[in-house]
């Protein structure tokens, strides 16, 4: 069982405002910044967000948040190619451990 | 550009150990942290250990502690994932990746391509 709840999947469609959310306690996302990952097809998992920072290269229609002990990553004007799992992680000092949620299946339709 | 090249598939027999290396170019490898993560077959993000370049510490998850030995070669730029006493489940793949700072707070920035470990009798 994870530290980080996410949704098990979203859809879509072309043009829509997505967000998915990241669940987690004062331990670990009431504490620390979230960071969010793309895989593709299970191929190497992508940053495309620190927190609510764009790493290089992210397109702007990737934006971060962080409420409490939750955090979203919404996808403003959804496009074929962000069909992908996506993961949040942060630390968790009272696991001591870098910790995943177990990620969101994104359909686009 | 920055790149993290990791080697190649291995196929382990229950008990054995498997040592994947990750060799970092494109930066200034003792700058920056290397950490490792593996992914199981249909199965999410598990993170193992990583290596701050800040300190030099290196912190383990506790479920792979004196299991798993992570070093660094800073004469080539590697750095190695040693994983002794190999399990049928600790079949998976292996990315190593990049471990950088950004406003305070630790994240992954760049990954490898991963490495798959079979663990079969």
């Amino acid at each position: 069982q994870s530290a980080l709840t996410q949704e098990a999947s979203v859809s879509g469609t072309v043009g829509q405002k997505v967000t998915l959310s990241c669940s987690g306690n004062n331990n670990n996302i009431g504490s620390y910044a979230v960071g969010w990952y793309q895989q593709i097809s299970h191929g190497p998992p992508k940053a495309v967000m620190f927190g609510n920072s764009l790493p290089s290269g992210i397109p702007d229609r990737f934006s971060g948040s962080k409420s409490g002990t939750t955090a979203s990553l919404t996808i403003t004007g959804l496009q074929p190619e962000d069909e992908a799992d996506y993961y949040c992680s942060t630390w968790d000092y009272s696991l001591r451990a870098q910790v995943f949620g177990g990620g969101t299946k994104l359909t686009v339709l | 550009q920055v790149q993290l090249v990791q080697s190649g598939g291995e196929v382990k027999k229950p008990g054995a150990s498997v040592k994947v290396s990750c060799r970092a170019s494109g930066y200034i490898f003792k700058d920056y942290g290397i950490g490792w993560v593996r992914q199981a077959p249909g199965q999410g993000l598990e993170w193992m250990a990583w290596f701050s370049g800040y300190n030099g510490n290196i912190n383990y998850a506790q479920k792979f502690q004196g299991r798993l030995t992570m070093t660094t070669d800073t004469s080539t730029n590697t750095a190695y994932m040693d994983l002794r006493s190999l399990r049928a489940d600790d079949t998976a793949v292996y990315f190593c990746a990049r471990r950088t700072v950004v406003e305070g707070d630790w994240y992954f920035d760049v990954w490898g391509r991963g490495t798959l470990v079979t663990v079969s009798s």
